[in-house]
């Protein structure tokens, strides 16, 4: 079946250090890949999203690479802030869009100033 | 953004009682809506399907007695835990994707269950 692995955490960081979270997937064909955020008491939003190879995604300095060949879409961002702490969640959806989606476990990261 | 609305964000229960959440889309009409669990340090994982206007398609090991599922209407679904036992507390979210912009799914803010 179709599943999601995302490098295990909590992640510490200094602010402005380079992140990578890594995130590989298990699934057939073609899926759609997407990285959402939770912050400290809010609910799941969007953060960027690629619906085929070689695709990138990108939003607020993040970026992320739909990557076929290593089934990988890892999250990178080049200098991070303290208001980026939260829990970020890789997910893919078999069917268009972003319905029923699988989710990796999240890794939390924590940003110190 | 849309905005889908969940209620309550958190609810302590005692064993055997019945609980309802609510999940709301606020600024769209969503015919279909998304059932989520987070375990303690795990994934979000998905339970069931809830389709305005049918059952509810439940995901395999989920059981459709025990969380039931109705959308009566095309903004609102809800989830009600039955006979709730210590091993339901958990963290459930739904979700809702915009008929128009299926590329991106809009998500409640959680409901934490406890029962005691």
């Amino acid at each position: 079946g179709n599943s999601v692995t995302q490098m295990e955490g909590p992640v510490t960081l200094s602010e402005e250090a380079f992140l990578t979270i890594n995130c590989t997937y298990t699934a057939t064909g073609y899926p759609s890949l997407f990285w959402y955020v939770q912050y400290p008491g809010e609910g799941l939003q969007l953060l960027l999203k690629a619906t085929k190879a070689d695709d990138k995604g990108s939003n607020k300095g993040f970026e992320a690479t739909y990557r076929k060949e290593t089934t990988s879409f890892h999250l990178e961002k080049g200098s991070v802030q303290v208001s980026d702490s939260a829990v970020y969640f890789c997910a893919l959806s078999q069917i268009q869009g972003a319905q029923k989606l699988v989710f990796g476990q999240g890794t939390r990261l924590t940003i110190n100033p | 953004g849309a905005v889908v609305s969940q209620h309550p964000s958190w609810v302590i229960c005692k064993s055997g009682t019945s609980v309802k959440i609510e999940c709301r889309s606020l600024d769209f009409q969503a015919t279909t809506m998304f059932w989520y669990r987070q375990f303690p340090k795990q994934s979000l994982m998905l339970m069931a399907t809830s389709n305005e206007g049918s059952k509810a398609t439940y995901e395999q090991g989920v059981e459709k007695d025990k969380f039931l599922i109705n959308h009566a209407s095309l903004t609102l679904s809800t989830l009600t835990v039955t006979s709730a036992h210590p091993e339901d507390s958990s963290f459930y979210i739904c979700s809702a994707v915009v008929p128009w912009r299926n590329t991106e799914a809009f998500f409640g803010q959680g409901t934490r269950l406890t029962v005691v």
